[in-house]
């Protein structure tokens, strides 16, 4: 199975500043046939099921903030809220797709400063 | 409007069973795979297992393979996930998702807990 880690495991930002979150996969999640990239990442709030943010590495899911972004290839992979609201208080994951057992990173907990 | 909606969650003993279900709603059930995530208390996600659309190819990830089996009723509208050989480890809140291996999950239920306790 693939191993999915991420940094850090939290990280405090003051309202209206950068998050940045970064997840490794322990082998490339690019399939070259069609050179995208099966890497999703998920936002957790307290009490809440998980819900789809990006997918293909760095399509946003319908509706979500353009203040989300991924960027990435291969195994390297990054999510960046670029002005935090307080709404974005959650447990971010990514997950790779790639495979037929898919996997998540550990979660980083994204709290105000 | 998509709507997953489990059930079947509850407190059981060591080495109980329990079947959890998922109804569906929304969307073409027939023509999705779906797959089980579960979340121990205050940890991460797990994904646990996929069946396509047609329930004829099914995956598990080794922790449940060959305690848990999932299933579907296309005509139903329903996913089920059956949970023999229950441990304490099993303790969690269980999601079933709209997706599978080689798509991300678009959808979730809001989950159901399940306890294993003696």
């Amino acid at each position: 199975d693939i191993v999915m880690t991420q940094s850090p495991d939290s990280l405090a930002v003051s309202l209206g500043e950068r998050a940045t979150i970064n997840c490794k996969s322990s082998q490339s999640v690019l399939y070259s046939s069609n050179n995208k990239n099966y890497l999703a990442w998920y936002q957790q709030r307290p009490g809440q099921p998980p819900k789809l943010l990006i997918y293909w590495a760095s399509i946003r899911e319908s509706g979500v903030p353009d203040r989300f972004s991924g960027s990435g290839s291969g195994t390297d992979f990054t999510l960046t809220i670029s002005t935090l609201q307080a709404e974005d208080v959650a447990v971010y994951y990514c997950q790779e797709y790639y495979t037929t057992r898919p996997t998540f990173g550990q979660g980083t907990k994204v709290e105000i400063k | 409007e998509v709507q997953l909606l489990e059930s079947g969650g509850g407190l059981v003993q060591p080495g109980g069973s329990l079947r959890l279900s998922c109804a569906a709603s929304g969307f073409t059930f027939s023509a999705y795979a779906m797959s089980w995530v579960r979340q121990a208390p205050g940890k991460g996600l797990e994904w646990l297992s996929f069946i396509s659309g047609s329930g004829g190819r099914t995956n598990y990830t080794d922790s449940v393979k060959g305690r848990f089996t999932i299933s579907r009723d296309n005509s139903k509208n329903t996913l089920y996930l059956q949970m023999n050989s229950l441990r304490a480890e099993d303790s969690a809140v269980y999601f079933c998702a709209k997706g599978a291996p080689r798509v991300p999950f678009d959808y979730w239920g809001q989950g159901t807990l399940v306890t294993v306790s003696s």
